[in-house]
């Protein structure tokens, strides 16, 4: 089956850090991919959406500055968190919808996601 | 308001017993789909099953499968013969068909958490 891959899985860094987060489609090609965020015990915010080779679309709230993403190849996005701080520690998770012309059958495939903590 | 809406925010069931999970849902698009996600408390989103809003069949994938009553607009997930390893949140998701410039977004809802008691 589809497998994307994530990485890391988890990272500690100091406040003031810029971290970037990995998302890898390894056996298709992903046309779109997706960044969530997700606090403890709740359901995945979207953050923005990423197709390759344009910029990205980010959901109302979330700062285009703060996290950089960039999609340029088929099977790469990346979530650079610029100057983090504690607030932005959480769980982010990405995750890619491969371009089957089935449209709205096909699940996205998930990463396993990246434990942020910011001190 | 709620496109997707889980009522149950827990749920503790006998290992071996059946289970069911609501899940209801609004649009107002005739083409769609209903996907629900297994999240384990190590964070992986696992895919589980799918049903298309045209499908006349409910959708079965081994012990999982989906009540799905349109006119209701609902699409509950069943899992048979409950095991230990089951205990996890459990997400209903909807993508709307759309236009051309659809980006095949998920819309979630807000989670079960499911524990199987031994």
């Amino acid at each position: 089956g589809a497998v994307v891959s994530q990485h890391p899985s988890w990272v500690i860094c100091k406040s003031g850090t810029s971290v970037k987060i990995e998302c890898r489609s390894l056996d298709f090609q992903a046309t779109t991919m997706f960044w969530y965020r997700q606090f403890p015990k709740q359901s995945l915010m979207l953050m923005a959406t990423s197709n390759e080779g344009s910029k990205a679309t980010y959901e109302q709230g979330v700062e285009k500055d703060k996290f950089l993403i960039n999609h340029a190849s088929l099977t790469l996005s990346t979530l650079t968190v610029t100057s983090a701080h504690p607030e932005d520690s959480s769980f982010y998770i990405c995750s890619a919808h491969e371009f089957t012309g089935l449209g709205v059958n096909q699940p996205q495939h998930f990463g396993d996601g990246t434990r942020l903590s910011i001190l | 308001a709620q496109k997707i809406t889980q009522t149950q925010p827990g749920m503790f069931v006998q290992e071996k017993e059946a289970v069911t999970l609501d899940c209801t849902y609004d649009t107002s698009d005739q083409s769609y789909g209903l996907f629900w996600y297994k999240q384990p408390s190590s964070g992986e989103m696992i895919f589980l099953i799918y049903q298309g809003s045209y499908d006349e069949q409910n959708a079965t994938e081994g012990r999982y499968s989906l009540n799905f009553q349109k006119a209701r607009k609902s699409a509950n997930l069943v899992i048979s013969a409950s095991q230990l390893g089951d205990s996890a949140m459990y997400f209903c998701a909807m993508r709307e068909g759309g236009g051309s410039d659809s980006n095949y977004q998920l819309i979630w809802g807000a989670g079960t958490k499911l524990i199987i008691k031994p």
